[in-house]
């Protein structure tokens, strides 16, 4: 069975740092894009960051360059998302997700991220 | 404001069928592949149409897709109240370097 568990999600001011964690199990985790997506909310969902299987190609959208850092261990099947200088406007649910627009894709339950002071 | 423009609602009674439309640029649909996804209250996102017009396993054939320039179009017959959830559209941006979805469109099955 496909498992995807986020855990690291918790409640911290603004300026602090968080480090998402994507446990995997199920399936051939260093086969696989992967990717954090967010929603605030009420919103609508927002894309934050991608890798590829192998580590080399990494994307983010702009509004967390510099602060976010997505990375990932074939070994330990998981996935990371390295969040710094966190904001108020970074609260939101953190999904993790397997291939996100392949005939495979997978979410995650997704961990909650608060900022406030 | 969404890379993707979609309706913020749309209504169909049961047993009906309702169209989503997803409308984006050159960069994103136009240039690429369009998928759809399905969140029902208090859930995880699922994808529901991959690659334009594709089913992942499990998806009924209620569910279709197509793709015409740069929009995209999300189909759902013999409406269920089941069905009743918030659906997106998504799309890689070369332009932007990364993955955009739309706004979201809420379904409600009167």
């Amino acid at each position: 069975e496909v498992q995807l568990v986020e855990s690291g999600g918790g409640l911290v001011q603004p300026g602090e740092s968080l480090r998402l964690s994507c446990a995997s199990s199920g399936f051939s985790f260093n086969l696989y894009w992967m990717t954090w997506v967010r929603q605030a909310q009420g919103m609508g969902l927002e894309w934050v960051a991608t890798i590829k299987p192998d580590g080399t190609e990494k994307y983010h959208v702009d509004s967390v360059k510099g602060r976010f850092t997505i990375s990932r261990d074939n070994a330990k099947n998981s996935v990371f998302l390295q969040m710094n200088s966190l904001r108020v406007e970074d609260t939101a649910v953190y999904y993790c997700v397997r291939g996100v627009r392949s005939a495979e894709s997978f979410w995650g339950q997704g961990t909650l991220v608060t900022v406030s002071s | 404001q969404s890379v993707l423009t979609q309706p913020p609602s749309v209504s169909a009674a049961p047993g009906q069928k309702v169209t989503i439309s997803c409308s984006g640029s050159s960069s994103n649909i136009g240039n690429d592949y369009v998928s759809w996804y399905q969140q029902l209250p208090g859930t995880a996102p699922k994808l529901l149409i991959y690659d334009n017009d594709k089913r992942p396993s499990g998806i009924p054939d209620r569910f279709s897709g197509s793709k015409s320039g740069t929009s995209g179009t999300l189909g759902i017959t013999g409406l269920q109240t089941g069905d009743e959830a918030d659906y997106y559209c998504g799309a890689w941006d070369s332009s932007l370097s990364g993955f955009v979805f739309g706004g979201g469109t809420k379904l409600t099955v009167l």
